[in-house]
């Protein structure tokens, strides 16, 4: 069964560093998100992407972040300069539609998450 | 705005009686309602949803789910709880023609053998 994929599991880094955070959405799966989980919280939106470009984003995501599509299989999360309260797990998200003509395929599917550490 | 509600942080079910995990929303629109199981440092894995259509949707692992309109709920049950389907199971809900997803703070279930 196809699934979502990120890279690196576990990232440490230190304040003020940039980190990219990687994931591989299902190949057939034309719309991406993150999401971030900071420890003991629930699980919060950070922005959707379609067609190369945002289409929503939450107030969270600043102009600290960005999002990318670099090739045509990966998807990536930059954060420019991390601060500490940027640690959390981070959850790269893919689905085939996002509801309008077929709600039915608009499932969004979870990676295993990346969990960030800034000390 | 939209929310989701997990009242109980926690439900404690011997094996082979039956589970309900409480769920109720708020939206401005039609809701799309989710629920995800989470295991320790593992993603959010889907269970099953709402569109439209019946109030009771059955998903993966024997669960389903009532959604119930007039309560604003979307209760997820099991008829026969088993020791690994002990985790955290969340609540999800999107509106109709936008695509974030608001989660609830999730319910450990707890299956005793």
């Amino acid at each position: 069964e196809p699934e979502v994929t990120q890279t690196p599991s576990h990232q440490v880094t230190q304040m003020g560093q940039e980190v990219i955070l990687r994931c591989v959405p299902i190949s057939n799966h034309l719309y991406f998100y993150w999401y971030r989980q900071i420890l003991g919280q629930k699980v919060e939106f950070l922005v959707s992407f379609y067609n190369n470009e945002i289409s929503e984003k939450s107030e969270i995501f600043d102009d600290q972040f960005s999002v990318e599509r670099p090739d045509g299989s990966n998807f990536t999360l930059k954060i420019r300069s991390t601060k500490l309260e940027d640690s959390a797990m981070y959850f790269c998200a893919s689905s085939q539609t996002s509801g309008g003509a077929n709600p039915y395929q608009e499932t969004q599917y979870f990676g295993p998450g990346t969990r960030l550490l800034v000390l | 705005a939209q929310s989701v509600a997990q009242p109980e942080d926690q439900v404690n079910v011997a094996e082979g009686n039956p589970l309900t995990v409480k769920c109720t929303y708020s939206v401005s629109g039609n809701p799309y309602l989710f629920w995800y199981v989470q295991y320790p440092n593992r993603g959010l894995q889907f269970l099953l949803k709402y569109i439209t259509g019946d109030n009771l949707v059955k998903g993966s692992y024997g669960f389903e789910a009532e959604f119930n309109k007039s309560q604003t709920s979307f209760h997820l049950k099991k008829p026969s709880a088993l020791v690994s389907d002990s985790a955290l199971y969340v609540c999800a809900v999107r509106v109709g023609g936008y695509q974030k997803v608001t989660f609830g703070i999730g319910t450990k279930l707890q299956v005793i053998p």
